[in-house]
């Protein structure tokens, strides 16, 4: 079964601190990885998105990392501000004969605290 | 430039009441999701349309139906709401060949009692 895994569930983290959050997945075959912000009653919203050939991409202060050997991703989040606060998300695609798939992980709750 | 729009934004119910949630988008997208998000658990797919006319189940539709009214339009349909189908809905949008750049809804939360 494919899975993704995130940790921790959740943090808190002081603003202007820096945090990673972790993904672990199983997915196969992987066709892409993909972070996402959801802010509390909203929908996701992307902050980046990888292909297999890819090791990091950067989007302001989030850089997500991807070690396709190990199956693991990482988003860290530089000089954290009030508004980091929310789950973030990470999203694994493998393709099937009907079209690509979404695989989601739990995601991690972040809370950023003055 | 509205994107993915759900309707409505909450919704109580009694058990065995039926509704239907609706998703439009104005992106000319062909493909359409709807997903259900619990605490603690990843978003999981219910339905899909891949296109105008298809309908497939994803990895959670019993309990559930899906019409694909035209391109625009993907509604969710609940025929005898269980408590069990409480939870926050999504529905996403993409172009066929491009699932990972789907575009997200802001969510139904539906409460079953």
């Amino acid at each position: 079964k494919n899975q993704v895994e995130q940790s921790p569930q959740s943090l808190i983290i002081l603003e202007g601190k820096n945090c990673t959050l972790q993904c672990n997945y199983t997915v196969s075959p992987f066709s892409n990885l993909r972070w996402y912000k959801q802010d509390t009653g909203r929908g996701p919203v992307s902050l980046t998105i990888m292909t297999f050939s890819e090791n990091t991409k950067s989007n302001g202060r989030y850089t997500a990392t991807l070690d396709a050997d190990t199956k693991q991703s990482s988003l860290h989040i530089t000089a954290s501000q009030l508004s980091d606060s929310a789950s973030y998300i990470c999203v694994v695609s493998f393709s099937k004969a009907a079209g690509n798939k979404l695989t989601f992980g739990g995601g991690t709750r972040v809370l950023v605290k003055p | 430039n509205a994107g993915v729009t759900q309707t409505p934004k909450f919704q109580v119910l009694k058990t065995g009441q039926s509704m239907t949630l609706q998703c439009a988008q104005d992106m000319n997208h062909n493909s359409m999701y709807w997903y259900r998000q619990d605490p603690g658990m990843g978003l999981r797919l219910i339905y899909y349309s891949a296109s105008e006319g298809t309908t497939d189940k994803g990895e959670v539709p019993n309990g559930y139906n899906v019409s694909r009214l035209n391109k625009r339009e993907f509604s969710l349909r609940l025929e005898s709401a269980a408590p069990s189908q409480t939870s926050v809905y999504f529905c996403a949008s993409a172009l066929r060949t491009q699932v990972e750049k789907a575009f997200f809804g802001q969510g139904t939360r539906l409460t079953v009692v």
